[in-house]
C-alpha cells in the first residue's frame, strides 16, 4: 500500500564506486522528484521528471543521472561517489508539474547513503 | 543569505502548551507558502498550506505577513505526538518548492 517506496533504505559504500536507488509510486501521479537532505538538514531539490521528461535539472554534478523508465519509477544513478555525496536522498511524486500551489508533494521514506 | 530561515529550535513545551513559530523568506517574489513536518528519520509531509488570510486546521494556525515576509505557525494544546520538526516552504513562480532548514519541536510529559 506504499504510496511512494524507494530502496535501499540504507546504503553504504566506498568512495568511487558506482551506485543506484529506486523509486517507484503507485499514486497515478504524472511528476517525480529527487530531493538529498544533507547532514544540516537543507532539503534541496536534484530533479524533476513529468512523464518521463527531465523538467528540473538544479545545479547538481553530472556525477549524478536520474533516469525514468515510465512515470511510475525514477531511479538515481550517482557514478564515482563521493565522501560528500553522504546524505538522505528523497523521492517524491505529485499529480501536477509541482508548478502549482495545489500539487501537493508527496516523500517516500527516504535512502541513507554513507560513503567511506 | 538564505533563501527561507527559521530558527533550528529545538523547542521543549510541556503537554497542553501553545508554541509559535516564525519562519522568514528572503524573496519578495514569493507565492506559496507552506509548512510541512518531518518526524525523526522520516519523510518531510504537508502540514498545511498558508493563505494571506491566515488559515486554521484544528489546533494549528498558520498566519502570513507579506510586508514582513513572514510566516508563523501557531500550536495550540500541543501533544507529544507533536514532537517533530516543522520546515516552512516557499515557492515562486513555477520554481522548484524551497525548504527551510527547520525548526524542532520537542513536547514533553
Amino acid at each position: 500500500d506504499t504510496a511512494v517506496s524507494q530502496t535501499p533504505k540504507y546504503l553504504v559504500t566506498q568512495m568511487g564506486n558506482d551506485k543506484s536507488i529506486k523509486c517507484e509510486q503507485n499514486l497515478g501521479h504524472d511528476t517525480m522528484y529527487w530531493y538529498k537532505q544533507d547532514s544540516k538538514k537543507f532539503l534541496k531539490i536534484m530533479f524533476s521528471y513529468n512523464n518521463k521528461e527531465l523538467i528540473i535539472n538544479e545545479t547538481v554534478p553530472n556525477r549524478f543521472s536520474p533516469k525514468s523508465p515510465d512515470k511510475a519509477h525514477l531511479n538515481l544513478h550517482i557514478n564515482s561517489l563521493e565522501l560528500g555525496d553522504s546524505a538522505v536522498y528523497f523521492c517524491a511524486s505529485s499529480q501536477g508539474r509541482g508548478l502549482a500551489d495545489t500539487d501537493t508533494q508527496y516523500f517516500g521514506p527516504g535512502t541513507r547513503l554513507t560513503v567511506l | 543569505r538564505k533563501e527561507v530561515e527559521q530558527d533550528p529550535g529545538p523547542f521543549n513545551v510541556p503537554e497542553g502548551a501553545t508554541v509559535a513559530f516564525n519562519c522568514t523568506y528572503s524573496n519578495s517574489a514569493s507565492q506559496s507558502f507552506f509548512w510541512y513536518r518531518q518526524d525523526c528519520r522520516k519523510e518531510p509531509k504537508l502540514l498545511m498550506s498558508v493563505y494571506s488570510s491566515g488559515n486554521e486546521d484544528g489546533r494549528f494556525t498558520a498566519q502570513l505577513n507579506r510586508a514582513s515576509q513572514y510566516i508563523s505557525l501557531l500550536i495550540r494544546d500541543s501533544k507529544l505526538s507533536d514532537s517533530a520538526t516543522y520546515l516552512c516552504v516557499v515557492k515562486r513562480g513555477n520554481t522548484p518548492l524551497v525548504f527551510g532548514k527547520g525548526t524542532r519541536l520537542s513536547v514533553i510529559a
